[in-house]
């Protein structure tokens, strides 16, 4: 059975730095989705990866996905206050299952 | 174009009480989900149905059923509320189909429930 695993749960940065979250998943998984969370509101939907070595950008935001390692991570470039949130990932079988979040704090 | 609805909004029940969880979407996904949401635990899958007809439980379904009324409806219904169940619960919405471009999941606004 799939299991998603987060980390760092927890990630306090400065503006400007630039860091990475870590997303690994247990068994086979047909694809990996990012999202983000704002306090009090539901969840957006950022990257979806298909195929190893898949690599999205969106402004400071980028998603890759190494399917050997079963791997992905979002990769966060210059931090500005505004990217503060909760991020997920989740995992694909029959089912899409969910990590338990990154909750990032980027201080000004 | 509306993406995925849910109602109500906001619930308080009393302990042995029950209710439906209404969730419609008009994106023409045929693979909906109910998950609920718990502080530092993430979301939880509760049940999916992977295409219309078709139900399966996923990680925490106990205490919970599920009807797939139609392509665009899937409710959720506690039968008898435990203060356990108090949380808030989301419903979404993709197309699993073939590789597709996209295939991204979108979430509904939420429910928050609270049980005494």
């Amino acid at each position: 059975e799939l299991k998603v695993e987060q980390n760092p749960l927890f990630l306090s940065m400065q503006e400007g730095k630039n860091y990475t979250i870590y997303c690994n998943y247990s068994t086979t998984s047909d694809r990996l989705y990012w999202y983000r969370q704002d306090p009090g509101k539901s969840l957006e939907s950022l990257f979806v990866l298909l195929s190893n070595g898949a690599v999205k950008q969106e402004g400071r935001l980028m998603a890759s996905l190494d399917t050997k390692a079963r791997l992905s991570t979002l990769h966060i470039t210059a931090a500005v206050h505004d990217l503060s949130a909760t991020y997920f990932c989740a995992g694909l079988d029959d089912k899409i299952i969910f990590g338990k979040g990154t909750r990032l704090h980027i201080l000004p | 174009n509306a993406g995925v609805t849910q109602t109500p909004k906001f619930q308080v029940l009393k302990t042995g009480q029950s209710m439906t969880l209404q969730c419609a979407q008009d994106m023409n996904h045929n693979s909906m989900y109910w998950y609920r949401q718990d502080p530092g635990m993430g979301l939880r899958l509760i049940y999916y149905s992977a295409s219309e007809g078709t139900t399966d439980k996923g990680e925490v379904p106990n205490g919970y059923n599920v009807s797939r009324l139609n392509k665009r409806e899937f409710s959720l219904r506690l039968e008898s509320a435990a203060p356990s169940q108090t949380s808030v619960y989301f419903c979404a919405s993709t197309m699993l189909q073939g590789t597709s471009l996209n295939n991204e999941q979108f979430f509904g606004p939420g429910t928050r429930l609270t049980v005494l």
